[in-house]
């Protein structure tokens, strides 16, 4: 099985800075990887698929880069609607997929 | 618009049974694959189980094989979760979700239910 290893565990940021999560494979996902954003109460929502493309109705200040065992989130300016918990998770080897613990996104 | 609506979740005793549902609407059920992912309280994802899109492959997570059944009925629109010999660390909101590939798996999820809260305890 996979690990994936996110880091950091917390980022504060301030609104309109930017934000650059990282996530790490324990063996290469090829571009096999993608992003979830989840709000409190709320199910994830997919953000990023094949490491680098939005997902439907993602904002542009989302971009999602790396492939094999180093990956990065990056949200340009953060809006007050960003603040939220983020997965990645691999696909490339299956079953199972593994999701990351998470970074949590707060308000500096 | 796509909806996947959970039901199911509820109270149950260790070693009890439990039969989560998902009704989803907004798009051609039949045509894909569907996954079950479950979250611990205050903890992460954890991928659960798979059934392709004509009940044809399903896959299962090391912690619930053997005790979960994944199955689906295409003329109802609905997936299923059938939980046995449950366990306090099966204790989890149940999400069911879209495999985002029509026909083909591609084992990431666009679309995820608001998810149904199961809790095992005594």
């Amino acid at each position: 099985e996979i690990v994936m290893t996110q880091s950091p565990a917390t980022l504060s940021v301030s609104p309109g800075e930017r934000a650059t999560l990282s996530c790490r494979a324990s063996q290469s996902v090829s571009s096999n990887l993608a992003w979830y954003q989840q709000k409190p109460g709320q199910a994830p929502r997919l953000l990023i698929y094949g490491a680098s493309t939005r997902a439907t109705g993602i904002p542009a200040r989302f971009s999602g880069s790396g492939s094999g065992t180093e990956f990065t989130l990056t949200i340009s300016s953060l809006q007050s609607e960003d603040f939220a918990v983020y997965y990645c998770q691999q696909y490339n080897n299956w079953p199972p997929c593994t999701f990351g613990q998470g970074t949590k996104v707060e308000i500096k | 618009q796509v909806q996947l609506v959970e039901s199911g979740g509820g109270v149950v005793q260790p070693g009890g049974s439990l039969r989560l549902s998902c009704a989803a609407s907004g798009f051609t059920f039949s045509s894909y694959g569907m996954h079950w992912v479950r979250q611990a309280p205050g903890k992460g994802l954890e991928w659960v189980a798979f059934i392709r899109y004509d009940g044809s492959n399903k896959y299962y997570a090391d912690s619930v094989k053997g005790r979960f059944t994944i199955s689906r009925d295409n003329s109802k629109n609905t997936l299923y979760l059938q939980m046995n010999s449950l366990r306090a660390e099966d204790t989890a909101v149940y999400y069911c979700a879209k495999d985002l590939g029509q026909w083909l798996v591609l084992w990431y999820f666009d679309y995820w239910g608001q998810g149904t809260l199961v809790t095992v305890s005594s």
